[in-house]
């Protein structure tokens, strides 16, 4: 069974740094490509990066209020993917979720959705 | 970055009724449209893809249609496990931008 677990959420000062983690099983995170998404308590749902699979060359792109401040990698040995947060916001509180994307194949394109999701982690940046 | 919008923002309805959410793309995205289904403290799950095609499992009395820049998301009969949020979201990017959600109540 494919499964995620998100740990490492908490609360942080502003300018501070986190890492979030999201531990895999029922499959490889090199072999997929995954994304984390937050949600302010209350409100929508925010794509923040994601991380194309290493046959697909392993890049990342992350949404404009956090990019050069979010980086996203992953530890093959733990099947393991992180989030690493730094000079972090109060707007960055949220709930963090890490997912896999589905990719397939329509006609000439692909198409996507977020398919596994976890059951989240809290991120609260408050002084 | 492609914008969507939801409408309604939440909607009161009863067991057996009909409902119809809207989503609007600020530019074409064709049929690449996702709905996802989220119940409170729990994990969105997505419903459809590519505007109108279910998941495995999703029942039958969801349905989607749409193309280009208007969507809607349809419950033909709304049941008790169907109270939930749902959202929307482009699949014409990688940048997979959500709708802000439409919250159906009882």
């Amino acid at each position: 069974e494919v499964q995620l677990v998100e740990s490492g959420g908490g609360l942080v000062k502003p300018g501070g740094s986190l890492r979030l983690s999201c531990a895999a099983s029922g499959f490889s995170v090199s072999d997929a490509w995954m994304s984390w998404v937050r949600q302010v308590p209350g409100k929508g749902l925010e794509r923040v990066g994601h991380i194309k699979s290493k046959s697909d060359g392993g890049t990342t792109q992350f949404a404009a209020p956090v990019e050069g401040r979010f980086t996203i990698s992953r530890d093959e040995s733990k099947n393991t993917l992180f989030l690493q947060m730094n000079s972090l916001k109060t707007e960055d509180t949220a709930v963090y979720y890490c997912t896999t994307y589905h990719i397939g194949v329509a006609g000439y394109d692909y198409y996507f959705y977020m398919d596994v999701w976890g059951k989240g982690t809290s991120v609260t940046v408050s002084s | 970055d492609i914008q969507m919008t939801q409408t309604p923002s939440s909607l009161s309805a009863s067991v057996g009724d009909r409902v119809n959410i809207s989503c609007r793309a600020s530019q074409s995205i064709r049929s690449y449209l996702n709905w996802y289904q989220q119940k409170p403290g729990k994990a969105p799950k997505v419903l459809m893809y590519l505007a109108s095609t279910l998941r495995g499992g999703v029942p039958p009395r969801f349905s989607g249609s749409g193309s280009g820049t208007d969507f809607t998301l349809t419950i033909s009969s709304l049941q008790p496990d169907d109270f939930a949020t749902y959202y929307c979201q482009e699949s014409y990017s990688f940048s997979g931008t959500f709708g802000q959600g439409t919250r159906v109540e009882i």
